[in-house]
């Protein structure tokens, strides 16, 4: 069976910093490029960022709203995804999802239960 | 950055057939995948490339994507496919990855 777990949301004051990580089991972790979508309260999916997989170098892409302030790197060994964010803003507070897909173009066939984070002082 | 539309609503009665709807500039050209999302759950692919169905997705639920447009049909639609419907694509753009803006499915 396939699962995604994140862990690691939690309530963080406005410029803080909080680190996510993504638990994956029951498929090819390091063939898949993985990626972080948010969901704000009773908003739609916003896509935040990816990495690709080993075979394309592990590059990393972030959503402009996102460049600068927040790190996506993974660890095969321990077929984890994590998000590293900082100087955040209310404007983040949102469910984190990990997603997997095949290729750059493929659907996120998996997803994670999401981990709210809520920025807030 | 580009931009997929979709309409915010849509109702159908149990048993009819829904159409939801994602435009964009020529988004035929490019792979259009579909995803339902039900209250407090996390999204699921219930179609990608186009018009293909993930294992375990019902065959009512088909897609076609050409000119300007991507369409998800459920046909037969019943009171479990009451649910929120994002399209979502690639592009090679400053933000490659896209998502519609959701579409509510009521099922009256």
């Amino acid at each position: 069976e396939v699962q995604l777990v994140e862990s690691g949301g939690g309530l963080v004051q406005p410029g803080g910093t909080l680190r996510l990580s993504c638990a994956a089991s029951g498929f090819t972790f390091s063939d898949y490029y993985m990626d972080w979508v948010r969901q704000a309260p009773g908003k739609g999916l916003e896509w935040v960022g990816r990495t690709r997989n080993r075979a394309n170098s592990y590059t990393t892409e972030y959503a402009a709203s996102v460049k600068g302030r927040f790190i996506i790197s993974r660890d095969d060994s321990k077929n984890s995804l994590y998000l590293q964010m900082s100087s955040l803003k209310s404007g983040d507070t949102a469910v984190y999802y990990c997603a997997g897909a095949y290729s750059v173009t493929a659907g996120f066939e998996y997803w994670g239960q999401g981990a709210l984070v809520t920025v807030s002082s | 950055s580009y931009v997929l539309t979709q309409p915010p609503s849509v109702s159908v009665a149990p048993g009819r057939t829904a159409r939801i709807t994602c435009g964009g500039d020529n988004i035929g050209s490019q792979s259009v995948h579909w995803y339902q999302q039900r209250p407090g759950q996390a999204p699921v692919l219930v179609i990608h490339y186009d018009n293909v169905r993930p294992s375990g997705v019902p065959e009512r639920f088909s897609g076609s994507n050409s000119g300007n447009m991507a369409t998800l049909t459920i046909s037969g639609v019943e009171a479990g496919d009451e649910a929120v419907y994002y399209c979502h694509m690639w592009h090679s753009d400053s933000d490659p990855v896209v998502f519609g803006g959701g579409t509510k499915l009521t099922v009256l």
